[in-house]
């Protein structure tokens, strides 16, 4: 099955130790979106990727960065983590601007990793 | 700011009864709707999309979206104890070429058996 894949699932890092979460998918979608969700609130998107192109929400602290080296891989790079940082981590794929389908930009979100910070 | 805003709930309904969710939102800019299911510490799962005013059914679910009034709803027919879940209302708009997602906070759905 077609899917989106989050690893690890539980991440458990120290105050300050720089930390990598990984997405991976396989329904060829040429978006994916990097979301944080605290608990009892709505998941805030961190960013996107379309295709290659980097967009970053304004209001995403310089401490969150994103890589995409190619179309299934996606990851979320957190430098310096702070004990704010602790939240569940959700990627989610889409197809993007140049399908004409509206139900194209619907939105497939992974199992999300749990960040603890300690 | 763009703002959706749902009732946090919790909303109990009995088994088998209809359970009705609403969704108001800021952003007439807004171009998609969509209802995830959300069980606690699972990740949101799609369960109806619409797009234009008037009703959309699938199965036991329908959404209703009506863009004067900007309201947003899903009623869930004959409802099941696995029903249970917190209902994550969001809008979404095109930007950088992806579908941005504005989330409501979501309300919690209890079905009694």
């Amino acid at each position: 099955d077609a899917m989106v894949i989050q690893n690890p699932r539980y991440q458990v890092t120290q105050f300050g130790k720089p930390v990598t979460l990984s997405c991976s998918q396989t329904l060829n979608h040429n978006v994916m979106y990097w979301y944080q969700q605290k608990s009892s609130q709505a998941p805030k998107l961190l960013f996107h990727y379309y295709d290659k192109d980097f967009n970053n929400e304004a209001d995403t602290p310089d401490n969150f960065q994103s890589r995409r080296p190619n179309t299934s891989f996606c990851f979320l790079d957190i430098r310096s983590p702070g004990l704010g940082d602790a939240a569940m981590y959700l990627c989610a794929t889409s197809w993007g601007r140049h399908k004409s389908l509206k139900s194209s930009y619907e939105q497939y979100f992974g199992p999300g990793t749990r960040l603890t910070v300690t | 700011q763009k703002e959706v805003e749902q009732n946090s709930g919790p909303l109990s309904v009995p088994e088998g009864a209809i359970a009705s969710l609403n969704c108001t939102y800021s952003d007439r800019g807004s171009q998609s709707f969509f209802w995830y299911r959300q069980y606690s510490g699972k990740s949101p799962e799609l369960i109806m999309s619409i797009y234009s005013n008037g009703d959309k059914e699938d199965g036991r679910f329908t959404a209703q979206l009506n863009k004067a009034s900007q309201y947003v709803s899903l009623l869930i027919r004959d409802s099941q104890p696995s029903d249970s879940a917190t209902y994550l209302c969001a809008g979404g708009g095109l930007s950088g070429g992806g579908n941005k997602l504005t989330f409501g906070t979501g309300t919690q759905l209890k079905v009694e058996l």
